[in-house]
């Protein structure tokens, strides 16, 4: 995924916002996509977003896209400790395939 | 629906071992393909397939064959493994429904491999 770009840690305290932050190369992407891994589990879709679209809500998530600037992020609200895992954001360019950052591991502590 | 079922969750082999990673769902998806995770890598694409009869190279397809006979299975063959190919194999499957929409991937729960 050297197209996808996520920085690879995030601390946060219980109850705070999480932010997790993604860029992106291809102008081109058509969709970008949020995936949550749990330790020893595949892959988990969170949320997507169109690429026509700014911002989607969905509960505790908030995706904010930046086509301008290729720049995606996820913010989680109150976080949990349910939510430390690895989070990898995606981007679909080209029909099925998608291309995958690195990932960011969230630890959320108390 | 099981959706997508690896075989197996574990495996260790020598240098030089071959062996198959299995990939089956049923939920009818044209495309399956195979990942593999490491360490700050995120996920690679190894091969992937479009339909049945119909398979091509990903990103890092070297050491690895695949095959499409049923629309269902999708196996990876590690022809002679190498300690390179220590890592967590992932297999997804999609479909394009209308207005050519391509849906999310679909992933298994992984097979991680260690090769000694």
């Amino acid at each position: 995924g050297e197209d996808v770009e996520q920085s690879l840690f995030l601390s946060v305290r219980e109850g705070d916002s999480s932010v997790i932050n993604c860029t992106y190369t291809d102008s081109s992407s058509t969709y970008l996509y949020w995936y949550k891994q749990e330790p020893g589990a595949g892959l988990q879709l969170l949320t997507y977003i169109f690429s026509n679209m700014d911002m989607k809500q969905d509960q505790r998530l908030t995706v904010l896209l930046n086509k301008k600037d290729k720049h995606l992020s996820l913010r989680i609200a109150d976080t949990q400790t349910g939510d430390s895992a690895i989070y990898f954001c995606a981007e679909r360019t080209e029909g099925y395939k998608l291309s995958f950052g690195a990932g960011t591991t969230v630890t959320v502590r108390a | 629906n099981a959706g997508v079922t690896q075989t197996p969750k574990f495996q260790v082999l020598k240098t030089g071992q071959s062996m198959t990673l299995q990939c089956a769902q049923d939920m009818n998806h044209e495309y399956m393909s195979w990942y593999r995770q490491d360490p700050g890598m995120g996920l690679r694409l190894i091969h992937y397939s479009v339909g049945a009869g119909i398979t091509d190279q990903g990103e890092v397809p070297n050491g690895y064959n695949v095959s499409r006979s049923t629309t269902e299975d999708f196996p990876l063959r590690l022809l002679s493994a190498a300690p390179s190919q220590t890592s967590v194999y992932f297999c997804a499957s999609s479909f394009q429904g209308r207005g050519n929409q391509f849906s999310p991937l679909h992933f298994g729960n992984g097979t991680r491999l260690t090769v000694t």
